[in-house]
């Protein structure tokens, strides 16, 4: 089944302690991307990548790192989260950077910072 | 300015009604409109797109309606189910790097 996998789906830590979020994709998608939802903000995108080893910022990067060293995989690491981090977070992807493609999600990670 | 604006926030319909949820933006050089459902629990999946060069695009039950004047668009569910109460996010794609951005969602209520 073509799917995004995110790990864990919910974390509770304090403040600090550093996390990995991981993402994996089995459709051979080039472009992947982590998103967090806030309610009344919509998503916003915080990195992407276009293809292994190749990664940007989206809108709302601080605080952030990713690394794209295979072409399934797409960890979001918190070095040293705050609660402002408190957030839902979805990773996606889709076949390629081109335009006008659907991007397909993970079924999300909830991270509470105490 | 990047941004999409949703409205409205939430929408609760009678089941067989016809809800309608707007998003307008700013930049031009958009060019690619999507539409997103999410059910609790879920990430969003793809419902239905439509491209500037069309005014409208159905796909079963869901209508996109785009004018690109008024620099709107809008989804419209027919013959709405309980099945389709979920959030609804509008987007548009920025062409410089075809990122997503995306409308603050409209939570839908079908009452049956």
């Amino acid at each position: 089944e073509a799917q995004v996998t995110q790990n864990p789906r919910y974390l509770i830590t304090v403040t600090g302690k550093k996390l990995t979020v991981t993402c994996s994709q089995n459709m051979n998608h080039e472009y992947m991307s982590w998103y967090r939802q806030d309610p009344g903000l919509g998503l916003r995108q915080i990195y992407y990548s276009m293809n292994v080893e190749v990664t940007d910022k989206g809108d709302v990067p601080e605080g952030y790192k990713v690394s794209r060293k295979e072409k399934r995989n797409f960890p979001l690491i918190l070095e040293s989260p705050s609660p402002n981090q408190t957030s839902l977070y979805f990773c996606a992807s889709s076949l390629s950077s081109m335009g006008g493609q659907p991007q397909h999600f993970g079924d999300g990670t909830r991270l509470s910072i105490l | 300015q990047q941004q999409v604006k949703q409205s409205p926030q939430s929408l609760i319909v009678q089941k067989g009604g016809i809800p309608i949820i707007n998003c307008a933006y700013e930049n031009t050089a958009f060019d690619y409109f999507p539409w997103y459902q999410q059910f609790p629990g879920k990430g969003p999946a793809l419902l239905i797109a439509i491209r500037p060069d069309v005014s409208e695009k159905k796909e079963g039950r869901f209508t996109i309606s785009f004018n690109k004047s008024a620099k709107q668009f809008s989804l419209h569910i027919m013959d709405s189910q309980p099945g389709d109460s979920a959030t609804y996010f509008c987007a548009a794609e920025r062409d410089s790097n075809y990122q997503l951005i995306w409308g603050a969602g409209t939570k839908l209520i079908i009452k049956p």
